[in-house]
């Protein structure tokens, strides 16, 4: 592991219901951020988060809500998603949000809406 | 913003024999050449990174060169071995590899033949 952890690992959700994915990070990092990774595209930034901050949000649509209560911690709070939002959704953290260069990922949340 | 072409999207090489992956951006600007090796089941792990001020930078196996001038850079990996196998990921940053820097091409699917 790379010392970035989310749970739950699978998530199957039906479009009206609400969950929450959790990310926590144990490396001291400021800045964390969401990804959505589908099938044959690249990685999508969803938010970005910088010393609990949010400072992205690559148009990415109402249903999906993050919230940064610190900086170990990330939640993306989801509702009435659609079936395209299935995919493998990735926590990642770094020092800081400019100029330091590695960002460490968790294993992601694979999500199925139905 | 930023583009990222990455090719090929599937690379089966015999165990031994040598692998290139190849990535093109688009924005002048970028100047940080991350490399993610991704593990089924698990999240992106930077494998090598290198930034605009160097041309090629080694790491045992690994290797990576950045031609500045027609904007592409490419992974090489020499001897290649079963543990190899796994989907690679290229991506440019004009912010040192900062969150709203970090651009991701489509990955490619490298295949260690025994």
């Amino acid at each position: 592991e790379t010392g970035v952890t989310q749970t739950p690992r699978h998530l199957v959700m039906g479009m009206t219901n609400k969950k929450s994915l959790k990310c926590e990070q144990h490396l001291g990092h400021n800045a964390m951020y969401w990804y959505k990774q589908s099938a044959k595209k690249p990685l999508e930034l969803m938010f970005v988060y910088n010393f609990k901050e949010q400072t992205e949000n690559n148009s990415v649509p109402s249903r999906f809500s993050p919230e940064c209560p610190n900086s170990s911690h990330l939640f993306l709070h989801l509702h009435t998603l659609q079936p395209e939002d299935s995919a493998l959704y990735l926590c990642a953290s770094s020092q800081e949000r400019q100029g330091v260069g590695e960002q460490y990922f968790g294993p992601g949340t694979r999500l199925t809406v139905t | 913003g930023e583009n990222v072409e990455q090719h090929p999207s599937t690379l089966s090489v015999q165990e031994g024999d040598s692998a290139v992956i190849k990535c093109t951006y688009s924005d002048s600007a970028s100047n940080y050449f991350p490399w993610y090796k991704q593990e089924l089941g698990k999240g992106p792990q930077l494998i090598i990174d290198i930034r605009s001020n160097v041309g090629e930078k080694k790491d045992q196996r690994i290797a990576v060169t950045l031609n500045k001038t027609a904007k592409h850079f490419s992974l090489h990996i020499t001897e290649t071995q079963p543990e190899d196998s796994a989907v690679y990921f290229c991506a440019a940053s004009d912010s040192g590899g900062g969150a709203d820097g970090l651009t991701f091409g489509k990955g490619t699917h490298l295949i260690i033949q025994p």
